[in-house]
């Protein structure tokens, strides 16, 4: 089983639409964030949390809300989804303290 | 955030190494500097990073320069399977909060 488990890994969804992503690891980590890849670029950091009561915005947080349900879990929503939100979404976590992330394998999400 | 840059794209023989350079010349003296690769849309993974000292491990060599302005991932013998994007990081001091650039598309040819 991956570490980091992202659900769905595909989706399809119309503009105005609430849609959640769901992350779910298995490595003990407290640290848990949210990205956003459009074609040709780098990755962008949506959400950020250090550990279940604490949550933080990152470079492109309009549009988008988070939860942190346990620690092993960190749920991405998008509360009406627009067509220039479809891009490739990745969850990932880290330990801390100079410590390497560990990424999940990616949503494709499609905003039709 | 100390900012990164890098080339947009390199191609290198297969066999060969491969040297990925990085500017990171508003690093502070605390920021360690990391490098990720992301194989077509697969997520990130990590590679190695280091402080000041040059760094190896199993799947490259880190090297930083003194005064600690740039650094060079070595890829010591490129394969096929070595053709990603290649980012390269430096998360401000005490956290992790990780903000990719666009990285460099390596193209490992035969």
């Amino acid at each position: 089983d991956a570490d980091v488990t992202q659900t769905p890994r595909n989706r399809i969804t119309k503009t105005g639409k609430r849609i959640m992503l769901e992350c779910s690891q298995t490595k003990g980590h407290d640290r848990m964030y949210w990205y956003r890849q459009d074609p040709g670029l780098g990755l962008r950091l949506i959400y950020y949390s250090f550990d279940v009561k604490d949550i933080n915005k990152g470079e492109i947080s309009d549009g988008y809300s988070v939860s942190r349900q346990a620690q092993a879990k960190f749920s991405l929503s998008l509360e009406s989804a627009i067509p220039n939100q479809t891009a490739l979404y990745f969850c990932a976590t880290s330990e801390g303290g100079r410590t390497e992330a560990f990424f999940g394998q990616g949503t494709r999400l499609t905003v039709v | 955030d100390a900012k990164t840059t890098q080339p947009t794209s390199m191609d290198c023989a297969e066999g060969r190494a491969a040297n990925l350079p990085c500017n990171h010349s508003t690093i502070s003296g605390n920021e360690y500097v990391y490098w990720y690769r992301q194989i077509h849309s697969q997520g990130p993974q990590y590679i190695i990073h280091g402080l000041k000292n040059n760094e190896t491990n199993e799947m490259a060599s880190l090297i930083i320069t003194e005064d600690r302005k740039s650094s060079t991932l070595i890829l010591p013998h490129a394969t096929l399977r070595d053709t990603a994007v290649y980012y390269c990081i430096a998360p401000p001091y005490n956290t992790d909060k990780l903000i990719f650039g666009t990285g460099t598309r390596l193209q490992v040819f035969p």
